[in-house]
């Protein structure tokens, strides 16, 4: 079972900085099976970056995935204030998990 | 649009099996690109993948729910289903549903399960 590590557990910014997030798998995950997700309060998570690099329909291009093998970033570029909120990683090489979450809240 | 709509009750008795059902609308459940899956998430807590289904009926799970989990599918009605077992208080959480094909794109909205008596 791969295990999934997110860091830091929570981000504290302000709007217009750059946010850097980690996932850390405890295996390779193959063929850079792994997603990132965005959820806000009350809200179904929404999906940002799959294939470790490619954004989802919609997303904006301040959002974007890097990594391979077992270290996997998320960057924001400029926080916008929707984008404080959790985020997630998932891996699918291996069946499937979640990270713990990220919270990216304001300074 | 694809659209995801879990269902069921809000309120499950210790020991009970906890029974859901994900609608989908929009789009057939029977296309051979997609999976079908739940996953919950407690109060406060982050997301834990439960299992997921392929139309075929072909399932995966996740192992340490393998032994009270069963999904199924109906795809004359366009619908798929939980079912977990022996609930505890432990299993009161927010059920979603989602297609995949790996990644997930289309959730549902969530509903929340309360274990309690």
């Amino acid at each position: 079972e791969i295990v999934l590590t997110q860091s830091p557990g929570t981000l504290s910014l302000s709007p217009g900085e750059r946010a850097t997030l980690s996932c850390r798998a405890s295996q390779s995950v193959s063929s850079s099976y792994l997603a990132w997700y965005q959820q806000k309060p009350g809200q179904a998570p929404r999906l940002l970056i799959y294939g470790a690099s490619s954004r989802a329909t919609g997303i904006p291009d301040r959002f974007s995935g890097s990594g391979s093998g077992t270290d996997f970033t998320l960057t924001i570029s400029r926080l916008e204030p929707e984008d404080f909120a959790v985020y997630y990683c998932q891996q699918y090489g291996s069946s499937t998990g979640f990270g713990q979450g990220t919270k990216v809240e304001i300074k | 649009q694809l659209q995801l709509q879990e269902s069921g009750p809000g309120l499950v008795k210790p020991s009970e099996t906890l029974s859901l059902t994900c609608t989908v609308s929009g789009g057939s459940i029977s296309s051979s690109s997609y999976y079908w899956g739940w996953i919950r998430q407690p109060p406060g807590k982050g997301l834990e993948w439960i299992g997921s289904i392929y139309y075929s009926g072909s399932t995966y799970y996740n192992p340490s729910l393998k032994s009270r989990v069963t999904i199924s599918v109906d795809t004359s009605k366009n619908q798929f289903s939980l079912k977990l077992s022996s609930v505890t208080a432990a299993d009161t959480a927010v059920y979603y549903c989602a297609r995949h094909s790996g990644w997930l794109r289309d959730w549902g909205q969530g509903t929340l399960v309360t274990v309690s008596s």
